[in-house]
This record gives C-alpha cells, sequence and structure tokens, in this order.
C-alpha cells in the first residue's frame, strides 16, 4: 500500500524567512504533484514532478523530487502572507491511475 | 487550464433524504474523474474512480449503495449521496482528467472542482 507522509504538519513563519516542507512516499510511483488549499476552497495544482532530480519553480516556491530517497521538497523563498494555506502532495502509484494524498501541510506567515 | 465546475457548492438537506452532486469538465473531455471527501482540517480521502462509460471503482470501505456515482459522458459525472445522515456531512470534491477538445492533447493533471460542502441536519 503506498503511504504518503508529509512534515511538518503545522508551520508558523514570519514573512521573509525560508523553510522546506518534506514530502515522503513508500513505493516506486509515476509522478509526484503539490498543491495549494485555502480554507474553504478546492485544491489548485502547484507543480506536477515527473522524473528525478526535477525541479519547477514559481515565484516563491520550488518543488524538487528524489525518486531513489522517495522524497520531494517544497521550499518556500521569503515567504509573504499570501502563501498562507495547506500544501498537500500527492503521489501516484505506477499505472494505478490515482492519486494518495499526504495529510498535508498547514503554512501560516506571520508579518 | 482546464475547468471543472461542480453544482450546487453548497447543501443542506434532512436526514433521509438523497442529494445528488454533479461535477463537469467544461473544456475537455474527462476520460476518467474521481471523487474524494474531506473532513475538516483532513486530507483528501479518494471515495471511487469512474471511467466514462463504465461501473466505478470504489475504494475499500466506502459503500457501493450509499454512494452512487454515474460518469455517463466525457463531461459530467454524478454523485448521489443515499439517504443521507449526519456523519454524510463533508466536503465533497470532484477532479477529472482526459483530454483537451481543441488539442486533443491528453493531460495527466487532475484538475480539481470547486467543492459541494453537503450538511445533513
Amino acid at each position: 500500500e503506498l503511504k504518503v507522509e508529509q512534515n511538518p504538519l503545522f508551520l508558523s513563519m514570519q514573512e521573509g524567512k525560508n523553510y522546506t516542507i518534506y514530502c515522503n512516499y513508500s513505493t516506486t510511483s509515476d509522478r509526484l504533484y503539490w498543491y495549494r488549499q485555502d480554507p474553504g476552497k478546492s485544491l489548485e495544482s502547484l507543480f506536477v514532478l515527473l522524473s528525478n532530480g526535477a525541479v519547477k519553480q514559481e515565484g516563491r516556491l520550488m518543488a524538487s523530487l528524489d525518486t531513489k530517497a522517495r522524497l520531494s521538497t517544497l521550499h518556500i523563498t521569503a515567504a509573504v502572507h499570501d502563501l498562507s494555506a495547506t500544501y498537500f502532495c500527492a503521489v501516484d502509484k505506477m499505472k494505478a491511475g490515482k492519486s494518495t494524498f499526504g495529510d498535508g501541510t498547514t503554512l501560516t506567515v506571520k508579518p | 487550464g482546464a475547468v471543472v465546475s461542480q453544482h450546487p457548492s453548497w447543501v443542506i438537506c434532512k436526514s433521509g433524504t438523497s442529494v445528488k452532486i454533479e461535477c463537469r469538465s467544461l473544456d475537455f473531455q474527462a476520460t476518467t474523474m474521481f471523487w474524494y471527501r474531506q473532513f475538516p482540517k483532513k486530507s483528501l480521502m479518494l471515495m471511487a474512480t469512474s471511467n466514462e462509460g463504465s461501473k466505478a471503482t470504489y475504494e475499500q470501505g466506502v459503500e457501493k449503495d450509499k454512494f452512487l456515482i454515474n460518469h455517463a459522458s466525457l463531461t459530467l459525472s454524478t454523485l448521489t449521496v443515499t439517504s443521507a445522515h449526519p456523519e454524510d456531512s463533508s466536503f465533497y470534491i470532484c477532479s477529472a482528467r482526459g483530454t483537451y477538445r481543441m488539442s486533443l492533447l491528453y493531460t495527466d493533471t487532475q484538475y480539481f472542482g470547486p467543492g459541494t460542502r453537503l450538511t445533513v441536519l
């Protein structure tokens, strides 16, 4: 059974600081996703990572994938309040066609 | 990006009634749709996967007779919560994968609907 673990689950940080969210998964997978969810809203797709060593960046967020370590990271650079949200990683098991989600990391950025 | 809509956005109903939630893909052909439920401050739990024209595949522990899923066309899937009870209150989210109509390019990305908040009194 594919398991996906995120840490930390809750993160409070000050504006301007950097931090990394980690996503570990238990078995070989096709691809890894990062999503953002605002309170009361649905999920917004941030990144899709397909291969070992993949790195994608959008604004202050950068995601990377190490398939050998079964680890993805979401790095936040110089956080701003607008980044406050819950971030989920999700992993597709090979050829299964469906995603398994981590528990989410709730990020609060304080001024 | 592709757009997925859900209707209604929220619904409040009495215990024992049935509620239907629609999920539509607006600019691509959704060959596969997923239904999730999410409890407050929790992660998404996959309920079922449906492929157009075939029966849905339910995850372990999800009652097929309680949560009826129909994926009759490439643009529409419905989830019916039958004889709803307060413990069915949740945030239900659909997502879709498929092929863009204009380009015929298949996308593996899941596009999520805005969600439906169900409250059963």
